[in-house]
């Protein structure tokens, strides 16, 4: 069975940066493309960044370019989102999610974590 | 504002057939990128009802449906139940913008 488990989330005081972590099990990690996505209070999902699985490309959604980046540490079978600068409008729950599909215009969120919640606040 | 645009509410009463609608563009749904579908619960991780378009993962029941064309897509939900309560997203890529791309999300509520 496929398990997501994010952790890290905290408040953070704007400016600041925080590390979120995503502990995964029941695939073969390497294999996978991982994503991040966010749903701000009242908002809809927003996809955050992606990270390809055995090419290690790496996306991220305008709104975060420069301010975020992921990792991922493939014999820990960890995914990882550093978040600097951060601003008020960032404050959100951040999901894992692991990614499928033959293609990069296929690819989908098949298996999503409960998320970590993130407030930017002075 | 959302790349990918859906109704804000949709609602139906139990039993009844209710649809969804996803507008995108050139570089979203009018491309030979997918669409799926997920359906999120406040407070819990979301689900992918739809990938590629129209196929159903194992354990989502054959009331959900998805179709789509040109620019636009649609999730369908036959046989409406309680449970069906919740938030709906669509998801694509987006070759303009080199990114995935999510609708704003549809509320269902159940009458």
């Amino acid at each position: 069975e496929v398990q997501v488990l994010e952790s890290g989330g905290d408040l953070v005081h704007p400016g600041g940066s925080l590390r979120l972590s995503c502990t995964t099990s029941g695939f073969t990690f390497p294999h996978y493309a991982m994503a991040w996505v966010r749903q701000a209070p009242g908002k809809g999902l927003e996809w955050v960044s992606t990270i390809g699985g055995t090419t290690g490309n790496t996306y991220y959604a305008d709104s975060v370019k420069g301010r975020f980046s992921i990792s991922r540490d493939n014999s820990k079978n960890t995914l990882y989102l550093q978040l600097n600068s951060l601003r008020a409008e960032d404050t959100a729950i951040y999901y894992c999610a692991k990614m499928t599909g033959p293609t990069v215009g296929a690819l989908y969120f098949d298996s999503w974590g409960q998320g970590t919640r993130v407030t930017v606040s002075s | 504002q959302s790349v990918l645009t859906q109704p804000p509410s949709v609602s139906g009463a139990p039993g009844q057939r209710v649809t969804i609608s996803c507008t995108g563009s050139n570089s979203n749904l009018g491309t030979t990128s997918d669409v799926h579908w997920y359906q999120h619960l406040p407070g819990t991780a979301p689900k992918v009802l739809i990938y590629g378009n129209n196929n159903r993962p194992l354990g989502v029941p054959d009331r959900f449906s998805g179709s789509r064309s040109g620019t636009s897509a649609s999730l369908a939900i036959t046989g409406l139940q309680a449970e069906d309560e919740a938030d709906y997203y669509c998801q694509s890529y987006d070759s303009s913008l080199r990114a995935w791309v999510l609708g704003g999300g549809t509320k269902l509520t159940v009458l």
